[in-house]
């Protein structure tokens, strides 16, 4: 099984709420990464955990704050975003080791409106 | 200047043709180089890899990697309309940060 998903498909939330998105993998990855990805740009890394522990974090808003349960499991919750964050955010898995990190595998996505 | 450059197209091209994609890069501590497929909507797939320098063959796809040139190159042979997608290339020092493309935007028409 080499499928990571991400629930919910589609988002449309207001500014003041507060959601989570949801990723799960049962490959036996111990890395797992959030991305955002907005119309007709390439991904852009957000969060990346290593055995459950936060390893990269690209200087995001604090309004995003991951959290990694378990070794299967990869949150992403969500609070006072504003409009400029509407787009689409990828999870990805791969074995937890820096060098085996090409070989990622992404999920189909949340697609998150902000209104 | 980015460190992964790729011409973000689109590119058309018939069906059965031979599809050269390539992307160049300004980083020479980087030692893996991928190819990413995404269609419209989903998430991006890994078609091949590359270590360091080199060419690697999987069916229609050939990846070529020349770090003496920084050149990223992908070929898709007899090209179909089910490879329409975005091909995004991406690299990486050997740590978990990788870096992609804008991606090249192929459409195949039959």
């Amino acid at each position: 099984d080499t499928e990571v998903t991400q629930t919910p498909k589609h988002l449309v939330m207001g500014m003041t709420n507060k959601k989570s998105l949801k990723c799960e993998q049962h490959m036996g990855h111990r890395a797992m990464y959030w991305y955002k990805q907005k119309a007709k740009k390439p991904p852009e890394l957000m969060f990346v955990y290593s055995y459950e522990k936060l390893s990269i974090n690209e200087s995001v808003p604090s309004r995003f704050s991951p959290e990694c349960p378990n070794s299967s499991l990869l949150n992403l919750h969500l609070h006072a975003l504003q409009p400029e964050d509407s787009a689409l955010y990828l999870c990805a898995s791969s074995q937890g080791l820096r060098d085996r990190s090409h070989e990622q595998y992404f999920g189909p996505g949340t697609r998150l409106t902000v209104t | 200047q980015k460190e992964v450059e790729q011409d973000p197209g689109p590119l058309s091209v018939p069906e059965g043709a031979i599809v050269s994609l390539n992307c160049t890069y300004s980083n020479s501590a980087f030692q893996y180089f991928m190819w990413y497929r995404q269609y419209s909507r989903k998430g991006p797939e890994l078609l091949m890899y590359t270590y360091s320098s080199g060419n690697k063959e999987d069916g229609r796809f050939t990846a070529q990697v020349d770090k003496s040139s920084k050149y990223i190159s992908l070929f898709i042979r007899d090209s179909q309309p089910s490879d329409s997608a975005t091909y995004l290339c991406a690299s990486h020092t050997g740590g978990f940060k990788t870096i992609f493309g804008a991606g090249t935007r192929l459409f195949v028409k039959a």
